[in-house]
């Protein structure tokens, strides 16, 4: 069955970095996207980016450029996002999920990791 | 940018028919998904393209999607179907999903 295991919770001090990894199985890794997805306590979701676990093509929010890389390592059907320059605002609940294609080229994110929670404080 | 728009909450009573929706620009257009989020878990695909039901889902929850609003429907709506739901669309001129703002139902 496919599932997405994600690293486990992480404190920070403001001004550094964290990775968080994405374990997935039970799909075809390289045949998808990994989408990333932020949400801070009792907020909505965020969208972060996304990568493809094939050809290794990332793009990210605009929210998010040049703070954010994603990266994976296809021997290990595993995904990869570093967060740098941490603040307090960035505490929150990060996913990965699996995308795959609906009707008209929409993506869609038919499982999730269970999140890993960041804390950034001094 | 686009934006979607959802009501902050909906309540019904157990038993009754809740309905969530989301506007947008011509969201009839669009394919639209909808997520469902317990407390302290991660989303669930529960509706796609509009109105399809992955496995396992129950026949309950149905989708359809017209105009400017896409609208997800819970029959017989149960306690254990408290959560947020979320919809979504794709941007294709972005190339990145677009969030609502997310809706909690509670049962009354």
């Amino acid at each position: 069955q496919v599932q997405l295991v994600q690293s486990g919770a992480e404190v920070r001090k403001p001004g550094a970095s964290v990775t968080i990894s994405c374990k997935t199985s039970g799909f075809d890794f390289t045949g998808h996207s990994i989408q990333w997805v932020r949400q801070a306590p009792g907020q909505k979701l965020e969208q972060m980016g996304w990568i493809n676990a094939g050809s290794g093509r990332t793009s990210y929010s605009q929210n998010f450029q040049g703070r954010v890389t994603f990266t994976r390592d296809t021997s290990a059907d595993t995904a990869y996002m570093e967060v740098s320059s941490l603040r307090s605002e960035d505490t929150a609940f990060y996913f990965c999920a699996k995308s795959r294609y609906g009707r008209l080229l929409s993506k869609m994110f038919d499982f999730w990791g269970q999140g890993t929670l960041v804390t950034v404080s001094s | 940018s686009y934006v979607l728009s959802q009501a902050p909450s909906v309540s019904v009573a157990p038993g009754q028919t809740a309905r969530i929706a989301c506007g947008g620009d011509k969201i009839g257009v669009k394919s639209v998904h909808w997520y469902q989020q317990k407390p302290g878990q991660a989303p669930v695909l529960v509706v796609y393209d509009d109105s399809d039901r992955p496995s396992g889902i129950p026949e309950r929850f149905s989708g359809s999607n017209s105009g400017n609003t896409a609208t997800l429907t819970i029959s017989r709506v149960e306690a254990g179907d408290e959560a947020d739901y979320y919809c979504q669309v794709w941007d294709s001129s972005t190339d990145h999903p677009i969030f609502g703002g997310g809706t909690r139902l509670s049962a009354l």
